[in-house]
């Protein structure tokens, strides 16, 4: 089954600066590839996602890569913010899109003041 | 904030009884899907239902069982309850098109096994 794993699992920064997490992914048939953000006590909630057929997608602050080659994906923030701080999960589905989300282990952004 | 919405809130249960946790999914979604996420944890894919029946599982054995009713609303039930089966069990509904996997998650409802 597919596998993701997802790096680092903690990460602080300061405010204004870049934060960037990476996944890996082990099904080649994946092909979308979501990321969330889950505030203390919150649901996780869909920030940006990209599917197989681009390698690139941005939304405002937020960017995610894909190399299909590599089987990595990453999301990037720029300019953070104190609000940017909580757990992001990356994950991917199972080839076929059958709904099924394999999610990484999370990473706890902290962006400091 | 998305449209799923999750009953009870919290649950506190003793091992050995069983539980029933509710999903009412977001208008236009006819898709629901059940995680289960532990503390510290990622979400883990439990099963999806589509018109109503289950249309993929995860590694979850056979006392943890759902239904999906005509308006896509549906129910979690796990049965023999243990103490590892605390967590939060999130709930994610999205439409099922053609291209979309896109699933939006419901507040979770945090069980407690005593």
């Amino acid at each position: 089954g597919e596998n993701v794993e997802q790096h680092p699992s903690t990460l602080s920064v300061q405010e204004g600066d870049s934060a960037v997490i990476k996944c890996t992914y082990s099904d080649s048939a994946s092909n979308y590839f979501p990321w969330y953000k889950q505030e203390l006590g919150k649901r996780p909630q869909l920030i940006i996602d990209i599917r197989s057929n681009v390698g690139e997608k941005k939304d405002q602050r937020i960017a995610v890569t894909l190399n299909k080659t590599a089987k990595h994906f990453s999301l990037h923030i720029t300019e953070t913010q104190p609000e940017d701080s909580a757990v992001y999960f990356c994950a991917a589905n199972s080839g076929g899109s059958n709904y099924k989300l394999t999610f990484g282990k999370g990473t706890l952004l902290t962006v400091n003041p | 904030e998305t449209g799923v919405t999750q009953s009870p809130t919290h649950l506190i249960k003793t091992r050995g009884q069983q539980v029933t946790l509710r999903c009412s999914s977001q208008s236009g979604h006819n898709t629901v899907s059940w995680y289960q996420q532990a503390l510290g944890q990622g979400p883990q894919f439990i099963f999806q239902y589509y018109r109503e029946e289950e249309n993929g599982r995860g590694n979850f054995p056979p006392r943890f069982s759902g239904l999906q009713f005509p308006n896509y609303s549906s129910e979690l039930n796990v049965n023999a309850l243990e103490l590892d089966d605390s967590a939060l069990y999130l709930c994610a509904s999205g439409p099922r098109l053609a291209g979309t996997d896109t699933q939006y998650f419901g507040p979770g409802t945090r069980l407690t096994v005593l």
